[in-house]
């Protein structure tokens, strides 16, 4: 079975810019998660989708969006980058929300 | 704020040596789970734990949670090298308001060095 995954895998923005992260789950996962991970704050819960519906949100501003399509695949996309938003973003994905997750390799941002 | 908080942060042991991690919560919990995670690569799922277990095992992991007190453990025994990574607790914060869902909270990982 594949595992989750997400593209691109590295990415370098610059501050004003957007940008759009892509993942796909384990084949029959209809929960998928977003995390981001920096050195300071550890791993913060960004967004969970289960079916297509957004069923939790994490405390960040609402420049960090997503959505999850039919085939479980989801998207995030963060606007109006800032220095702060470099880091690890890392998707998981589960068949249930918050049971055993499996996560993706991770696409490693980085805002000049 | 974090739902768990791992301790120590940092530990450092030679090869064949026993591994302890400790991680306290503040909430209510369904389960806990612990993952690792190598340097700058995804999360892997080590264990879960349900809220009305006490100990449960996997291969050289042996996972322990005492509810009244808020807190688990993970052993690792017999280190290897290959051990070498951050380890994480997670629980799924029960939901606060009618409604609501769980979601994963994770700690800050403790970070384990296995010297060989």
């Amino acid at each position: 079975k594949a595992g989750v995954t997400q593209t691109p895998r590295y990415l370098i923005k610059t501050r004003g810019q957007q940008v759009t992260l892509s993942c796909s789950p384990i084949s029959g996962h209809r929960s998928v998660s977003w995390y981001q991970q920096t050195p300071g704050q550890g791993l913060q819960f960004l967004f969970e989708y289960f079916s297509e519906t957004q069923r939790n949100k994490g405390n960040f501003p609402g420049r960090f969006s997503g959505r999850q399509f039919s085939n479980s695949r989801s998207e995030m996309n963060v606007s109006t980058l800032e220095l702060g938003d470099s880091a690890l973003y890392l998707c998981a994905s589960s068949f249930y929300p918050a049971s055993e997750q499996y996560f993706g390799p991770g696409t490693r941002l980085t805002v000049t | 704020s974090q739902q768990g908080e791992e301790d120590p942060q940092a530990l450092s042991i030679q090869e064949g040596e026993n591994a302890t991690m400790n991680c306290s919560y503040k909430t209510s919990i369904n389960n806990l789970q612990w993952y690792r995670q190598n340097s700058g690569r995804g999360l892997v799922h080590l264990i879960l734990i349900r809220s009305n277990e006490r100990e449960k095992h996997s291969g050289r992991l042996r996972v322990t949670l005492d509810t009244s007190k808020k807190s688990s453990s993970l052993l690792i025994t017999a280190s290897r090298a290959a051990d070498t990574a951050s380890y994480f607790c997670a629980t799924d914060s029960r939901p606060q308001t009618q409604g609501g869902s769980e979601k994963l909270v994770f700690g800050k990982g403790t970070k384990l060095t296995v010297n060989p």
